[in-house]
């Protein structure tokens, strides 16, 4: 098993430009979310799936999108980048939301 | 809101001594999760601990063990025999009880550093 894996691990954009950060797992889990990672505030929820075609929304989900149309892969999109998106990126999975999560490697995200 | 603390920045311990690391969550719920996670500098997040608020004994894996007083909100993760790969930074998390949801509540972190 890979685990949970996430592409590309290192991304420059310019502001207003889009992009979609690539998660996907291949240990059949039903719920798979993300967060960002910024210094000194831990880490925050953006969005999160209970399965494929159910969505939700976290903590801090304004200028990002996801969808989940199958159960290995829960993209997340940058509608319009902006600096403030500057940060790094971790994608989640877990088999049934109350076992061990499992974490990709992350995505750290310059936008300048 | 559900809310959840750490309160020490950064912490020092001497190699094969003892370390406690403290959290503190607010939730207005009776049954929910907590969870200790380390960040080593690979960025990766790894499971140390979990409990389950409706477990009285407190959770141990290892040479990690918590402290869970429920009644004080209180989650403290204690590393014995401290060894220098324990240095990461560790994140205390709550998990919101509902099934259906997949909401956790992530603390701001405490950078452990384990001495020679």
């Amino acid at each position: 098993n890979a685990g949970v894996t996430q592409t590309p691990k290192f991304q420059v954009l310019k502001t207003g430009q889009s992009m979609t950060l690539q998660c996907a797992q291949d240990m059949n889990h039903e719920y798979m979310s993300w967060y960002r990672q910024d210094p000194g505030m831990g880490l925050r929820l953006i969005h999160y799936s209970v399965g494929a075609g159910i969505t939700d929304q976290g903590e801090v989900p304004n200028g990002y999108n996801v969808s989940r149309s199958t159960t290995e892969d829960f993209p997340l999109r940058l509608l319009s980048a902006a600096p403030s998106q500057t940060s790094v990126y971790f994608c989640a999975s877990s088999a049934d939301g109350l076992e061990t999560q499992y974490f990709g490697p992350g995505t750290r995200l310059l936008v300048l | 809101a559900q809310t959840v603390t750490q309160s020490q920045p950064e912490m020092s311990v001497q190699e094969a001594e003892t370390v406690t690391l403290s959290c503190t969550y607010d939730t207005s719920e009776s049954d929910y999760y907590l969870f200790w996670y380390k960040q080593p500098p690979s960025r990766q997040m790894i499971l140390v601990i979990r409990q389950e608020a409706y477990k009285q004994q407190n959770a141990t894996e290892n040479r990690f063990s918590v402290n869970f007083q429920k009644a004080a909100k209180s989650f403290s993760l204690k590393i014995s025999d401290s060894q220098l790969g324990d240095a990461a930074m560790y994140f205390c998390a709550y998990r919101f009880p509902f099934s259906g949801t997949y909401k956790y509540i992530f603390g701001t972190g405490t950078r452990l550093k384990v001495l020679a």
